[in-house]
């Protein structure tokens, strides 16, 4: 597997915190993305970055903010965390994008339940 | 945007059966890409589909993409226990963006 390490694996917080996840990757690669995966819903884009300090919305990114201050991490922070982002949030690497897209690597998933 | 279409979006079949699932685009496709998660896991990787008409093969999984390159699909012979999971295509969204879709995916169960 990739070098791509999501923390923390589970976590459980209340409604109207915030709430951070980190995606760690160790293979250099450019671009980086958040993703929700819901029933019913396959995997919808949060946000996504294509390098250092460059980061665009993805489709479902209201509610969501990001950041990458260096390479290896991608950080994804829920503002005040509502029951509707009960998801798992994976996270993906790729080292070609666009239109010249190949294959991305998952992280394990990050389950988190907002109560 | 793109638009992807996945069907279908559950199939249910008797261990030995093929399955066959369909990936379609609205627009014409630069490449696309195909992945399997099994149930409680990450999405994997299986194969990237680029020319026109271009059919591979990984033991008894077949991908084929469309001569006009707006469609895609996967198909499994004589089923396995262990092909359960969900399939995803992903292709580039387009319009100039670095955004990577995902299919909604098509959940397979095998009955032993």
């Amino acid at each position: 597997d990739a070098g791509i390490t999501q923390s923390p694996r589970h976590k459980v917080t209340e409604t109207g915190t915030p709430v951070t996840l980190r995606c760690h990757q160790t293979e250099n690669h450019r671009y980086m993305y958040w993703y929700r995966q819901d029933p019913g819903h396959g995997l919808r884009l949060i946000h996504y970055s294509y390098g250092v300090k460059d980061t665009d919305k993805g489709e479902v990114s209201d509610g969501y903010s990001v950041s990458r201050s260096k390479t290896e991490d991608f950080l994804l922070t829920l503002e005040s965390a509502t029951s509707s982002q009960t998801s798992v949030y994976f996270c993906a690497i790729s080292d070609s994008g666009g239109a010249f897209s190949t294959e991305a690597f998952f992280g394990q998933g990050t389950r988190l339940t907002v109560v | 945007g793109q638009q992807v279409m996945q069907i279908p979006q559950y199939q249910h079949v008797q261990e030995g059966e093929d399955f066959t699932t369909y990936c379609n685009s609205s627009t014409t496709l630069s490449n696309i890409q195909w992945y399997k998660q099994r149930p409680g896991g990450h999405p994997v990787f299986l194969i990237q589909l680029v020319k026109s008409g271009e059919v591979k093969k990984q033991k008894r999984l077949t991908f084929q993409f469309g001569e006009a390159k707006k469609n895609s699909s996967l198909h499994i012979t004589a089923t396995q226990t262990t092909d359960v999971g969900t399939y995803f295509c992903q292709l580039y969204s387009g319009a100039g963006s670095y955004q990577l879709t995902f299919g909604k995916g098509t959940k397979l169960s095998v009955i032993p």
